[in-house]
């Protein structure tokens, strides 16, 4: 059973805002991820990590930057929230030994209005 | 770099039908391959995961297998119900993961 926890779940805002999208997991796990997905469409990979203060850029460009202070918790911010930021954020986390399964979290819807 | 490709890419069968997703991948030097499920606007449960070392591995109705040297998977649902109804991926391991587009299921009643 995985745990990994995802906040807000659901989140409207307006143009311009700063925000923060938690996500946290209790298996100790070293890499963790971000994912961005429109409704309906493909995954796309825009941030991970593979232990504390270690970041990566996926293969999605986004304007989103990422932290990862702790093992448990990898934040998403967006400074200034635009229209086109409109998606579901995905957040996701892999076991260190092998095989290696990777686990997600159940999203954040988020629109910006 | 690693491409995955989900074939079809859309199934719509009657309730009880046995069925077959594809998958498909470039490069054979994985670690692993999951199969996971999407249900609209949720997140992704992880249905099977095979180790590059495995052929096949199953749960209940679900079986899926793995072929590395032709670069190939299948997922194998049997008696299908409308609960199964859903997106599936499949997602090779190399690190990070990568993902195919997915197969949109839908089980008619």
């Amino acid at each position: 059973e995985a745990d990994i926890y995802q906040t807000p779940r659901y989140l409207v805002i307006g143009t311009g805002k700063k925000i923060t999208l938690e996500c946290s997991q209790t298996m100790g796990h070293d890499k963790m991820y971000w994912y961005q997905q429109d409704p309906g469409m493909e995954l796309h990979l825009i941030h991970y990590s593979y232990g504390v203060n270690s970041t990566e850029k996926g293969d999605l460009s986004s304007e989103s930057t990422v932290s990862r202070i702790r093992t448990e918790h990898f934040p998403l911010t967006l400074e200034s929230a635009r229209p086109s930021h409109t998606s579901q954020y995905l957040c996701a986390s892999s076991d260190n030994v092998d095989p290696y399964e990777q686990y997600f979290g159940p999203g954040t819807r988020l629109t910006v209005t | 770099k690693q491409e995955v490709t989900q074939i079809p890419a859309a199934l719509s069968v009657p309730e009880g039908e046995n069925l077959v997703l594809n998958c498909s991948f470039t490069d054979s030097a994985i670690y692993n391959l999951q199969w996971f499920r999407q249900d609209p606007g949720k997140g992704l449960t992880s249905l099977l995961l095979i180790q590059s070392s495995q052929r096949e591995q199953t749960s209940g109705r679900l079986n899926a297998s793995l072929d590395k040297s032709s670069g190939r998977s299948t997922l194998y649902i049997a008696a299908s119900q409308p609960g199964d109804s859903a997106t599936y991926l499949c997602a090779v391991g190399n690190t990070p993961l990568v993902f195919g587009k997915g197969t949109r299921l839908s089980v008619i009643a």
